[in-house]
């Protein structure tokens, strides 16, 4: 069974504080996706990552997919309290026609 | 911008009571999946469809449920007989092709009673 482990589980930082949050597997993945999600809606795509070392900017946000295509991160420079929300990384593996959801990092900006 | 759309977004439905979620994909898309999310809980897989065929689905999607790409443009997923433990958010989403980036309806609140 493939798992997604997110680290930490809940985060409350600061306004203009910078944090670092993970996305760990012991499988290999062919794409990584994060997404954002509010209360009550539904996953909003920030990212999608294919190739191993990967990285992409989104304003404040760098994304990473580590060399073996196994673990990924999420870093916000200088968060913001419209930073607050849900993160969810999303792995496809080869072969396979699903997206495993990690188990989240709830992150909280205090103004 | 392009965005997939579910309708209803809330059902109440009595207990053994049939349901039909609907959700029109992105229109270029090719890949559909239905997810669910019970509260508190994390993002689970229940179904794949393409080509008109289920391409995976998971423990969860047993004979109670059922989808259908009735027209060209709907995706619909059916709960026979529905049970408490089916109160969930269900999250249709579409993507262009297999293992790409995959886009998320706004979902259905189906509370079962």
């Amino acid at each position: 069974t493939q798992l997604l482990e997110q680290s930490p589980q809940f985060l409350s930082i600061q306004e203009g504080e910078n944090l670092t949050v993970y996305c760990n597997s012991s499988s290999v993945f062919s794409s990584l996706q994060w997404y954002r999600q509010e209360p009550g809606e539904g996953p909003v795509l920030l990212v999608t990552v294919v190739t191993g070392g990967e990285v992409k900017k989104l304003k404040r946000l760098t994304f990473q997919f580590g060399d073996a295509r196994k673990d990924s991160s999420l870093h916000i420079t200088a968060a913001q309290p419209g930073d607050t929300g849900l993160y969810l990384c999303a792995g496809a593996s080869q072969g396979t026609y699903k997206y495993i959801f990690g188990t989240g990092t709830r992150l909280k900006v205090l103004a | 911008e392009p965005e997939v759309t579910q309708t209803p977004s809330h059902q109440v439905t009595q207990m053994g009571q049939e349901v039909i979620l609907r959700c029109v994909p992105i229109s270029n898309h090719l890949y559909f999946y239905w997810y669910r999310q019970i509260l508190g809980q994390k993002v689970e897989f229940l179904v794949s469809f393409y080509n008109n065929e289920i391409s995976e689905k998971s423990e969860i999607f047993d004979d109670q449920f059922s989808v259908e790409r009735p027209d060209g443009s709907n995706f619909t997923l059916k709960i026979r007989s529905t049970k408490l433990e089916d109160s969930a958010m269900y999250f249709c989403a579409s993507s262009p092709d297999v293992n790409t980036e995959a886009f998320f309806g706004q979902g259905t609140r189906l509370t079962v009673v």
